[in-house]
């Protein structure tokens, strides 16, 4: 079956600039987490979905992050007048029952982000 | 403040041998550790998983074990095959009574290379 897919795959920006990044989880996932990696770095939970609950923002860096879920599918990243250390590979996660321990998280291909 | 650590950020083992990765938490409120692999501009890839209650978890080729009490857990692969070349990735996450049953906290990575 098809697995999380995120786009686009590489963004290059301006610094100063918005950017929008789309991930579609796995059909059926009710659970949706966005990471990001900078260089060198471990993944960095930023944000979490589950259902219709309240999402879990504890790990957004600034309030120039969001991001929202539609319809309890898709979800997109929105990162407000980047700066350049907002470059790293973003990474959408599904899974299928919200921090069930004895589910895992299914990845995205990720989709790096270049702020010149 | 680094609460999942894998201090070696590579590693090197011949075809056929063990690889053994480490990794060290701070957290004890950490109930369940997970290992992911990465290929080069591919999103992680889960591989095996350990509850807190257990202290050995075996899937094929692959064992993660968990020691407790000195908060370190370790996966081994036997035999290392040149497939197994790629960034491993340890993770682990809390109850829900504890911030931390949403999100999985990684450490940096450990780059196996499996030579022939």
């Amino acid at each position: 079956g098809a697995g999380v897919s995120q786009s686009p795959s590489n963004k290059v920006t301006e610094k100063g600039k918005d950017v929008e990044l789309r991930c579609d989880p796995i059909s059926g996932h009710t659970a949706l987490y966005w990471y990001r990696q900078s260089l060198g770095q471990g993944l960095e939970f930023l944000i979490y979905f589950q259902g219709n609950s309240a999402p879990d923002k504890s790990g957004l860096p600034s309030d120039r992050f969001s991001a929202e879920r539609t319809g309890g599918s898709v979800s997109t990243l929105t990162i407000q007048r980047t700066q350049q250390e907002d470059s790293a590979v973003y990474l959408c996660a599904s899974g299928s029952s919200g921090g069930a321990a004895h589910l895992p998280q299914y990845f995205g291909p990720g989709t790096r982000l270049t702020v010149l | 403040d680094q609460q999942v650590k894998q201090n070696s950020p590579s590693l090197s083992v011949q075809e056929g041998r063990i690889s053994i990765l480490n990794c060290d938490y701070t957290n004890s409120m950490f109930d369940y550790f997970l290992w992911y692999k990465k290929y080069p501009a591919e999103g992680p890839t889960f591989l095996i998983s350990i509850s807190s209650i257990k202290d050995k978890n075996e899937d094929g080729r692959f064992t993660v074990f968990l020691n407790k009490s000195a908060k370190h857990l370790s996966l081994h692969i036997v035999p290392s095959q040149p497939g197994d070349s790629a960034v491993y990735f340890c993770a682990a996450k809390g109850g829900w009574n504890t911030g931390t049953a949403s999100k999985l906290t990684f450490g940096t990575g450990t780059r196996l290379q499996v030579t022939l």
